[in-house]
């Protein structure tokens, strides 16, 4: 079956910076690959998407990069503000099926 | 905005006990997910329907848990007997076709004693 691996478990930045968190899948079939985010004690919410025909797509401050050789896909936030704190999932599916999702990071944003 | 409805939201058993979750998707969402979430980790798939047929549930561990979704509606989750392991998040998400977003419900958060 499919290996999502994420890195790092956290990440510390001050506001204003970026943040950069990066995933590996192992199954060349995976054709999807979604963002979440988690806000403590909430339910986690998609933040961005991105699929295999594409290598990139933004969305204002939060981006989502995808190689698709080297199978690994990064999500880009910059400009962080304090709100951009919680913990992202990232996720690897075929056509919707079978969701493997990482391990999480969690992202603190200093003020 | 439509979310998904889950109940409970908390819930305390005993180990060797009968627990059940229920989940209501977005209307119109064909597809439906469970999801049991350990904390620290990220969600694991446990059971996926497309309408009242399920899918996947290859990570089902099928000797307790059952999942049913009889009119491709809402859906059910059950855990018999249930085991101190078995104390985790259980989230439900459902998409209005495979392939697109997901949204979650809130989860039930299982204790098990």
């Amino acid at each position: 079956g499919e290996n999502v691996e994420q890195h790092p478990s956290t990440l510390s930045v001050q506001e204003g910076d970026s943040a950069v968190i990066k995933c590996t899948y192992s199954d060349s079939a995976s054709n999807y690959f979604p963002w979440y985010k988690q806000e403590l004690g909430k339910r986690p919410q998609l933040i961005i998407d991105i699929r295999s025909n594409v290598g990139e797509k933004k969305d204002q401050r939060i981006a989502v990069t995808l190689n698709k050789t080297a199978k690994h896909f990064s999500l880009h936030i910059t400009e962080t503000q304090p709100e951009d704190s919680a913990v992202y999932f990232c996720a690897a599916s075929q056509y919707g099926n079978q969701f493997y999702f990482g391990t999480g990071t969690s992202l603190t944003v200093i003020p | 905005e439509a979310e998904v409805a889950q109940s409970p939201r908390y819930k305390i058993t005993e180990k060797s006990q009968a627990v059940a979750f229920w989940c209501d998707p977005i209307s119109g969402h064909a597809t439906l997910y469970w999801y049991r979430q350990i904390l620290g980790q990220g969600p694991e798939l446990l059971v996926q329907f497309q309408d009242e047929s399920v899918v996947d549930d290859s990570q089902l561990p099928k000797d307790r848990f059952s999942a049913e979704r009889l009119k491709g509606v809402d859906s059910t989750l059950k855990i018999q007997p249930a085991e101190l392991g078995d104390s985790a998040m259980y989230l439900c998400a459902s998409s209005l076709v495979v392939g697109y977003e997901q949204y979650f419900g809130p989860g039930t958060r299982l204790t098990v004693t």
